[in-house]
């Protein structure tokens, strides 16, 4: 079956610290990836996506994820976190053949500490 | 442009009662998604237009669900009669078209159904 795994639920770092967020999927088909970002009582905004072509991929604020087909995995990425990162974070994925109907992980939490 | 526009941002109704969500996608968009968020099965996708047109509908959890999209600028997700367990966050989120276009989600409709 096609999933979304994000094995981590909270996640608290240290502002400037870096951050490495995980999502690993099960689809049968070439998978196109996404993060998005969701702030406290406002929709999903999208961070970055991944197609084909070059494995990293720049999104914004900041952030990047890096495809890796052999362990099925996407993960996203910041080297410096900022107070205002602090939010839940979602990766999907979905396929040509999916008609737009992404998949979500159930989102990992961010905290920041000063 | 404005952005995805839902309404009304919070509901409050009770069991039995018809339920309708009301969404504004952002202008040019083709394609328009309503999701469902709870902390027990995470964010859902319930159905997708395209072009008006609803292209896939089996997320929608039962008959009680309904949604329609009368034109490019107007959708409606009907709840009746609405359960306690319907209680969740809904979005709408809309995109140009191709499912790997960005969706761009609205703020959501916070139901409570006592």
């Amino acid at each position: 079956a096609q999933s979304v795994t994000q094995p981590d639920i909270h996640i608290t770092v240290s502002e400037g610290a870096s951050l490495e967020l995980r999502c690993n999927y099960s689809y049968g088909a070439t998978p196109y990836l996404f993060w998005y970002v969701q702030s406290p009582g406002q929709g999903l905004q999208l961070l970055l996506k991944y197609f084909s072509g070059d494995t990293l991929v720049q999104g914004i604020k900041g952030f990047e994820a890096e495809f890796k087909r052999s362990q099925s995995s996407f993960n996203l990425r910041k080297p410096s976190v900022h107070w205002s990162d602090a939010a839940e974070y979602f990766c999907a994925v979905g396929s040509r053949g999916s008609q737009g109907n992404l998949i979500f992980g159930k989102g990992t939490k961010l905290s920041v500490k000063p | 442009d404005a952005g995805v526009i839902q309404s009304p941002r919070h509901e409050v109704t009770e069991m039995g009662q018809e339920v309708t969500l009301r969404c504004k996608p952002i202008s040019g968009h083709n394609s328009l998604f309503w999701y469902r968020q709870t902390m027990m099965r995470g964010l859902e996708l319930l159905i997708y237009f395209n072009n008006n047109v609803p292209i896939d509908d089996s997320g929608m959890p039962e008959d009680r669900f309904s949604a329609k999209m009368p034109n490019a600028s107007f959708s409606t997700l009907k709840i009746q009669p609405s359960e306690p367990r319907d209680s969740a966050v809904y979005f709408c989120a809309s995109s140009l078209g191709d499912f790997t276009d960005t969706q761009y989600f609205g703020p959501g409709t916070r139901l409570t159904v006592l």
